[in-house]
């Protein structure tokens, strides 16, 4: 069960576009369209931003989108904002039926 | 409005126990699966466990299987996590957090998502 796999930090300014990289196995990611994006503000709750590799629950911007090839899911930030500044994980369904997050990207707003 | 409030953490010395519980309310808590999460101070977030809407399925990350075990208590709306043979790795904040999935005609959605999280609770495992 090792972690997936993320870049430590990812920076833009506001109004730009970022994308996170998210890289698994194909026994988890690339095996699954079970791929989730969590956002997590220190001290806070973490929040569910996408789902099912695309999907976002309601009342998340859709400034934000996820996406997949192969064993690498992204999650891509259009108009980047200030508050879009946390770290960001993602999260995999696995072949065992056990869950595995990512390693975690911390993502600044310039 | 859905709440999940953890509680029982605290300061344990190694080897030790310390059972964590998860008070839910604003859902119907008997009808969904149930995870906990930890974050260990500067580290990332680490899937502990996942139990069943009626305790059938439980399973474990293999960082704990053997040592934590995951429960519920569906008349009163609870979710529990026993930690024994304490390490200082396992200090972390401990988060409970709700499972997404769902089903429809056969096809299953979120599954392996946490849609609703507590706020945590430390555990500190130290002499």
């Amino acid at each position: 069960q090792s972690a997936l796999t993320q870049p430590a930090s990812v920076s833009g300014s506001p109004g730009q576009s970022i994308t996170i990289s998210c890289t698994g196995t194909s026994s988890d990611v690339g095996g699954y369209d079970y791929v989730s994006w969590y956002q997590h503000h220190p001290g806070k709750a973490p929040k569910l931003m996408i789902f099912d590799v695309r999907n976002r629950p309601s009342g998340v911007s859709n400034r934000f989108s996820g996406s997949k090839s192969g064993n690498t899911a992204s999650l891509t930030i259009s108009g980047l904002q200030a508050e879009d500044e946390a770290d960001y994980y993602c999260s995999s369904y696995t072949r065992s039926s056990t869950r595995v997050f990512g390693t975690g990207t911390k993502v600044t707003v310039l | 409005e859905v709440q999940l409030v953890e509680s029982g953490g605290g300061l344990v010395q190694p080897g030790g126990s310390l059972r964590l519980s998860c008070a839910a309310s604003g859902f119907t808590f008997s009808s969904y699966r149930m995870n906990w999460v930890r974050q260990a101070p500067g580290k990332g977030l680490e899937w502990l466990s996942y139990i069943s809407s009626s305790s059938s399925t439980i399973y474990y990350a293999d960082s704990v299987k053997g040592r934590f075990t995951i429960s519920r208590d569906n008349a009163k709306n609870s979710l529990y996590l026993q930690l024994s043979s304490l390490r200082a790795e396992d200090t972390a904040v401990y988060y409970c957090a709700r499972d997404l999935e769902f089903c429809s005609s056969a096809t299953c959605y979120g599954r392996g998502s946490f849609d609703y999280w507590g706020q945590g609770t430390l555990v500190t495992v130290s002499s």
